[in-house]
């Protein structure tokens, strides 16, 4: 019951920017958008969140449109380090005051040399 | 510490057998979540503790899984009589409860029953 949609895979070349696109078509207006990756064996690692306004960090920006249907993560210069399976996510309030993180299949990005 | 910590890194059972991991959340962090991902699979969620609210366990397989939070710090997950299919990555992250922080997440436990 993911509320993203990813494209399965992408490939980027080393040092070029890569931009991987997400769908969040049902958003809700205080539901914020998240980004997460993992790295073969590895837990899951934040990259960065919003919920309306462009956002930048040391990692990356995230670029969410003006009606919030959809947002765009830019690794700005793409290293071989940076191959990892990128979870766009949607942070989900449930009735109660519960909350979760709907992670679904993500998408496989390759940086290639 | 400065991240979240679990224990055991790895752990192989005999399927029948009870098993516990641990899970050592970041200082102050309020909300703490289980979730555990099958080889080659997403993450799936488990269950959500958040300060001294009951916790949410829709996300909980079966009445074999349990989990508890001791003082609002330390979460231990059992799974009793493993199963094969228990086989998985069980990863625990914790956050500040404040709405837009993010989460961190341990490095998993890898749990193997044979």
């Amino acid at each position: 019951d993911a509320k993203t949609t990813q494209p399965p895979s992408m490939d980027c070349a080393e040092g070029r920017a890569a931009n991987l696109p997400c769908n969040h078509s049902t958003i809700s207006g205080n539901e914020y958008v998240y980004w997460y990756r993992q790295i073969h064996s590895q837990g899951p690692q934040y990259i960065i969140h919003g919920l309306k306004n462009n956002e930048t960090n040391e990692m990356a920006s995230l670029i969410i449109t003006e009606d919030r249907k959809s947002s765009t993560l830019i690794l700005p210069h793409a290293t071989l380090r940076d191959t990892a399976v990128y979870y766009c996510i949607v942070r989900v309030q449930i009735q109660g005051g519960s909350e979760k993180l709907v992670f679904g299949k993500g998408m496989k990005l390759t940086v290639n040399p | 510490g400065a991240g979240v910590s679990q224990s055991p890194s790895n752990k192989v059972t005999e399927k029948g057998k009870d098993v516990e991991l641990r899970c050592d959340p970041i200082s102050g962090h309020t909300a703490l979540y289980w979730y555990r991902q099958s080889l080659g699979q997403g993450l799936e969620f488990l269950i959500y503790f958040q300060g001294n609210s009951a916790p949410d366990k829709s996300g909980l397989p079966s009445d074999r899984f349990s989990a508890e939070r001791t003082g609002g710090s330390v979460s231990t997950l059992t799974i009793q009589r493993t199963q094969q299919e228990d086989s998985a990555v069980y990863l625990c992250a914790s956050s500040r409860r404040d709405r837009g922080y993010g989460y961190t997440f341990g490095s998993g436990t890898r749990l193997t029953v044979v």
